[in-house]
């Protein structure tokens, strides 16, 4: 059974970085697509972007300045940076399987950004 | 980009009813690669419907997804109470991908 597990601060500082690891289990990194999405409070899902286990990327152009996806196939981990973080960054974080449609997700992590 | 509208924004109805949403892109969908989810409170997404019309692994065949081009809609046959929850539709047709902002289905 396929399982993704999302970790990182819960809280994150105005203008720091948020950097969040999806760990996955019962499945390779390195035979699908990986992808993170958030959701905002009140708001609707926001795809932010996705790696294949090559490091080859793709991005949401609204975020795509300050966002880096990273893979780490020897831990079978993938990563999520945000840059200069603001409060409208603040959501719940999902890491999933695939690249287009998202079969397996992780179960989520708040992070709030204040000061 | 892409903005789906859900509709309706919350749908009420009773165990046994049909349920039916919508979900309305600004431009069309290429080859219909639209997807739909279902998520209860706390839980992660599920995926339940994959190509407009694709049940995914394990779904039940109360679950059906229609339509093409711009108007997709999902349709719960027989309301279970474990089917009460937030419906979401996505488009994979063209970047960046993008969401509706969900239907809740609640109890009456």
């Amino acid at each position: 059974q396929v399982q993704l597990q999302e970790s990182g601060p819960g809280l994150v500082k105005p203008s720091e970085t948020l950097s969040l690891t999806c760990t996955v289990s019962g499945d390779s990194i390195s035979t699908s697509y990986w992808s993170w999405i958030r959701r905002p409070p009140g708001k609707g899902l926001e795809w932010i972007g996705y790696i294949y286990y090559t490091g080859s990327t793709n991005y949401n152009p609204s975020l795509k300045s300050r966002v880096t996806i990273s893979v780490d196939t020897s831990k079978n981990q993938f990563s999520l940076n945000l840059r200069s973080v603001t409060a409208a960054d603040t959501a719940v974080y999902y890491c999933a399987r695939g690249g287009a449609y998202l079969d397996v997700w992780g179960k989520g992590i708040t992070v709030t950004v204040s000061s | 980009e892409i903005v789906l509208t859900q509709s309706p924004g919350t749908l009420s109805l009773s165990p046994g009813e049909r349920a039916t949403l919508s979900c309305r892109a600004s431009q069309t969908v290429s080859s219909s690669y639209l997807v739909w989810y279902q998520q209860k409170p706390g839980q992660a997404p599920r995926l339940l419907i994959y190509g407009a019309s694709s049940r995914a692994t394990g779904i039940p065949d109360r679950f059906s997804g229609s339509g093409s081009g711009t108007d997709f809609t999902l349709t719960i046959d027989r309301l279970e109470p474990e089917d009460f929850a937030v419906y979401y539709c996505q488009q994979y047709g063209s970047l960046p991908y993008t969401f509706g902002q969900g239907t809740n289905l609640e109890i009456k």
